[in-house]
């Protein structure tokens, strides 16, 4: 069974500072890595990793995806208090079509 | 922007009933999802659909559910006969290719009483 974990459950940080959330996934078949961003209710589209040591960047977030550790980082720069959500780790895996989300990582940015 | 809509937002039924989750996708999307998200727990994928046939279920999606594509634009989910478990937020989700961005509608909350 495909497993993802994420780290820390819950982070409280001040705006301004630099977070960094862990994602780490034990799977069968890799396919995608993928990070979503959910506030009240839907879970909103980050990004998408499928090679190794390759960044993707938007904006003051950014992460990258590391095939050896089977891990991957979710940085957020200059926080703020937008950036309080719930953010969700998920695999998208070879043969199967769905994702295998995470626990999420419950971010709150205090002002 | 285009959206994957989802109706009704919240729903509240008697244990036993049948309820029926609707879903409008993005328009030009041929891949849809349903997930579902208990309170406080990990959001977890119920089944997939492509080409109108169920591509892929999990082992939440036994014979209770049920999905269908019954126009163009329509996706439902139907629980035949609710359990106080079934109580959770029911997302739909869809993509255009088989390796595109999924895209989640804002969700159902189903209360089981």
């Amino acid at each position: 069974e495909d497993k993802v974990v994420q780290s820390p459950l819950s982070l409280v940080v001040h705006e301004g500072d630099t977070v960094t959330l862990n994602c780490s996934y034990e799977v069968t078949n890799f396919r995608s890595l993928l990070w979503y961003k959910q506030e009240k209710k839907a879970p909103t589209f980050l990004f998408m990793l499928t090679s190794s040591g390759i960044e993707k960047k938007s904006g003051r977030l950014s992460s990258i995806l590391d095939k050896k550790e089977l891990s991957s980082i979710l940085n957020i720069t200059a926080t703020q208090t937008g950036d309080s959500a719930i953010y969700l780790c998920a695999h998208r895996g070879g043969g199967a079509d769905g994702l295998t989300f995470g626990k999420g990582t419950h971010l709150i940015i205090q002002p | 922007e285009p959206e994957v809509t989802q109706t009704p937002s919240h729903q509240v039924t008697q244990m036993g009933q049948e309820v029926i989750l609707r879903c409008v996708p993005i328009s030009n999307h041929l891949y849809f999802y349903w997930y579902r998200q208990i309170l406080g727990q990990k959001v977890e994928f119920l089944v997939s659909f492509y080409n109108n046939e169920i591509s892929e279920k999990s082992e939440i999606f036994d014979d209770q559910f049920s999905v269908e594509r019954p126009d163009g634009s329509n996706f439902t989910l139907k629980i035949r006969s609710t359990k106080l478990e079934d109580s959770a937020m029911y997302f739909c989700a869809s993509k255009e290719g088989i390796t595109g961005e999924l895209f989640f509608g804002e969700g159902s909350r189903l209360t089981v009483l």
